[in-house]
């Protein structure tokens, strides 16, 4: 079975400040990495994902996640923060090839960004 | 283009009745997957249909069902409600599932409380 941790519930960076928002997963076989942005009252947002290839990748809003396969583990960075960014963050991980779609998630971190 | 739309948004039921959910894909997508997403807690996959049949189901109980229509919209059934049904049911279109590297598009969900 997979599944995701996501080990922090809360971030709180100070606007203008790098961020980083943890996640490492279990899966067997390759994994297919994701990572969603969840507004109040929203649905879920993709952000970027991991499939194969360079182990850091760029996704929307200047959003990068770095992948470490020996760590198992998919972190989301900024370089520089916005207040606008506070929101709540999940990693999910698919299974490799013909794993079909399903998505497990982790639990979910919390990013406070104050100005 | 629209996105994944849901109806209805939010959604007040009792305990024992039923409730049906209803999720339009995003043109083009023909794969739709539903996510119950309890308060606090990330989204936890119930079905996934393609083409009209399922091709993935979660730990959920049967009073959960859901169908998927030529038109690749789908509905979800809850039936004989608990308080624990109370959650935000997310849907989610991609174009097809074996290709697992695509992303999943969600909608804002529908907010359903069970007193």
């Amino acid at each position: 079975a997979q599944s995701v941790a996501q080990p922090e519930d809360q971030v709180n960076v100070a606007e203008g400040n790098p961020l980083t928002v943890k996640c490492t997963y279990s899966v067997s076989g390759n994994p297919y990495l994701f990572w969603y942005v969840q507004y109040p009252n929203r649905g879920l947002q993709f952000l970027l994902k991991y499939i194969t290839g360079d182990n850091l990748v760029k996704g929307s809003y200047g959003f990068e996640a770095e992948f470490n396969k020996s760590q198992t583990s998919f972190h989301l960075k900024k370089p520089s923060a916005l207040v606008s960014d506070s929101a709540l963050y999940f990693c999910a991980v698919r299974g490799g090839r013909n794993a079909g779609n399903m998505l497990t998630f982790g639990g979910g971190t919390r990013l406070m960004v104050k100005p | 283009d629209a996105g994944v739309t849901q109806s209805p948004t939010h959604l007040i039921k009792t305990r024992g009745q039923h409730v049906t959910l209803r999720c339009s894909p995003i043109s083009g997508h023909k794969s739709v997957s539903w996510y119950q997403q309890v308060l606090g807690q990330g989204p936890q996959f119930i079905f996934q249909y393609y083409e009209k049949e399922e091709r993935g189901r979660g730990n959920f109980p049967d009073r959960f069902s859901a169908r998927q229509f030529p038109n690749y919209s789908s509905e979800l059934n809850v039936n004989a409600l608990l308080l624990g049904d109370s959650a935000l049911y997310l849907c989610a279109s991609s174009p097809n599932p074996v290709y697992s590297n695509q992303p999943q598009h969600f909608g804002d969900g529908t907010r359903l409380s069970i007193l």
